[in-house]
């Protein structure tokens, strides 16, 4: 069974600092690896995803995420963050036999943006 | 397009009382999912359905049960309800998962926030 860790439960950036949210999976073949970010009240939105080709992948808001397999690794990143960035993150994994196609979420990281 | 769609928004039941939640989904989506995300705790998968008539327990299914009579419609049913099921629900759904057929993205329901006293 697939699993992902989320090393933290929340961190705090200033407006305008990096950001690097971590995210470590445990699963037997090529992952499908998504970042999702969660606003107060609200349901969740893709952010970004990796299922095969470039390790580097893009996503929406300026965030970009790395897969490094032998680190069993997906860690987001965004250069430069804005106050609107403020919100939970959940990194998620998914499975890929078919008929058992399903996502694990991690426990999210909630991120302060302070200004 | 309406997309997800979960009813009641928000629900007070008591001990013991049955309840369901009712999930629509209008994309013609072959997977839903519900999730329960408590804090601290992330999104835990309850049940799942591939298909009309197709359905398989996820990691907490124990006090809930689901249907999938139409490719539409995915309740989640409480039985008999425990504070311990006091949560946010969410429905979720795409057409499938893998990369051939879809973007990846799972479009999720607003939520349903289930208090049990």
């Amino acid at each position: 069974a697939q699993s992902v860790t989320q090393p933290d439960i929340h961190i705090t950036v200033s407006e305008g600092a990096s950001l690097e949210l971590r995210c470590n999976y445990s699963y037997g073949a090529t992952p499908y690896l998504f970042w999702y970010v969660q606003s107060p009240g609200q349901g969740l939105q893709l952010l970004l995803k990796y299922f095969s080709g470039d390790t580097l992948v893009q996503g929406i808001k300026g965030f970009e995420a790395e897969f490094k397999r032998s680190q069993s690794s997906f860690n987001l990143r965004k250069p430069s963050v804005h106050w609107s960035d403020a919100a939970e993150y959940f990194c998620a994994v998914g499975a890929s036999n078919f008929g058992n196609e399903k996502l694990t979420f991690g426990t999210g990281t909630r991120l302060t943006i302070i200004p | 397009n309406a997309g997800v769609t979960q009813t009641p928004k928000f629900r007070i039941l008591k001990i013991g009382q049955s309840m369901t939640l009712q999930c629509t989904q209008d994309m013609n989506h072959n997977y839903m999912y519900w999730y329960r995300q408590d804090p601290g705790m992330g999104l835990k998968l309850i049940y799942y359905s591939v298909g009309a008539g197709i359905t398989d327990k996820g990691e907490v299914p124990n006090g809930y049960n689901v249907s999938r009579s139409t490719t539409e419609d995915f309740p989640l049913r409480l039985e008999l309800a425990a504070p311990s099921q006091t949560s946010v629900y969410f429905c979720a759904s795409i057409t499938r998962l893998t990369q051939r057929m879809n973007t990846g993205e799972l479009f999720f329901g607003e939520g349903s926030r289930l208090t049990v006293l």
